[in-house]
């Protein structure tokens, strides 16, 4: 099964709106990381958060982390046409050489001029 | 400076074919990571280079999958016997470090198994 699962699979929101994903996970992690992906294209980074952060910030962008609720949230603010993408989460488990990477099955963002 | 490339970007294959993926890394980069991912579903972790040797091969999915970096740069996917199923498009990653650094994904290799 899935280590971290986004919610809701997909999103239309106006441009100019907000746009919120979340994921959950189920065991603890080290870091974890959103990626986008825009059609066709490979996966580009957008933040890496650790598991004794709780917020981190970049440009329009904001990812939260609750380790309690074992869950993380990408806030993309001010939306616009090319924030159309599929986001994903991607949990970091373990440390070292024994650490694993897995990721989401995504969240695809759809925003209406 | 060039990002992370892979060749072919599409290779069709008879079922039965044996098919090798190149991923050539962004320069310098210690860690190389081979994905598979499945239409509208997130990439799915196959294995993982820390220089020349597998650091975690456990996402191989059978012993027809197999890759190697024996220089540490370059690495190439090689699947035997092919079948429908392995069809998906196939990403390769590099980063500085491991798993808690940003990874740089290549293009992708789109491989249908007809």
């Amino acid at each position: 099964s899935q280590q971290g699962e986004e919610d809701p699979q997909a999103l239309s929101i106006q441009e100019g709106e907000n746009a919120t994903m979340n994921c959950s996970y189920k065991t603890s992690i080290n870091n974890l990381q959103w990626y986008r992906q825009n059609s066709g294209r490979g996966l580009v980074h957008l933040i890496l958060i650790r598991s004794n952060e709780r917020e981190k910030h970049s440009g329009r962008l904001r990812v939260t982390l609750d380790t309690s609720k074992k869950s993380s949230s990408l806030l993309i603010t001010a939306s616009r046409a090319a924030d159309t993408a599929s986001y994903f989460c991607a949990t970091v488990l373990g440390y070292s050489s024994a650490s694993k990477i897995i990721f989401g099955s995504g969240t695809r963002l759809s925003i209406r001029p | 400076g060039a990002g992370v490339s892979q060749t072919p970007s599409n290779k069709v294959t008879e079922k039965g074919k044996y098919v090798e993926l190149r991923c050539d890394p962004i320069s310098g980069h210690t860690a190389l990571y081979w994905y598979r991912q499945s239409l509208g579903q997130g990439p799915e972790f196959l294995i993982y280079f820390q220089g020349t040797g597998a650091a975690d091969d456990s996402g191989l999915p059978n012993d027809r999958f197999f890759a190697v970096r024996p220089e540490g740069s370059v690495s190439t996917l090689k699947i035997q016997r092919t079948e429908r199923g392995d069809s998906a498009v196939y990403l390769c990653a590099s980063s500085t470090g491991g798993h808690s650094y940003e990874q740089y994904f290549g293009p992708g290799t789109r491989l249908t198994v007809t």
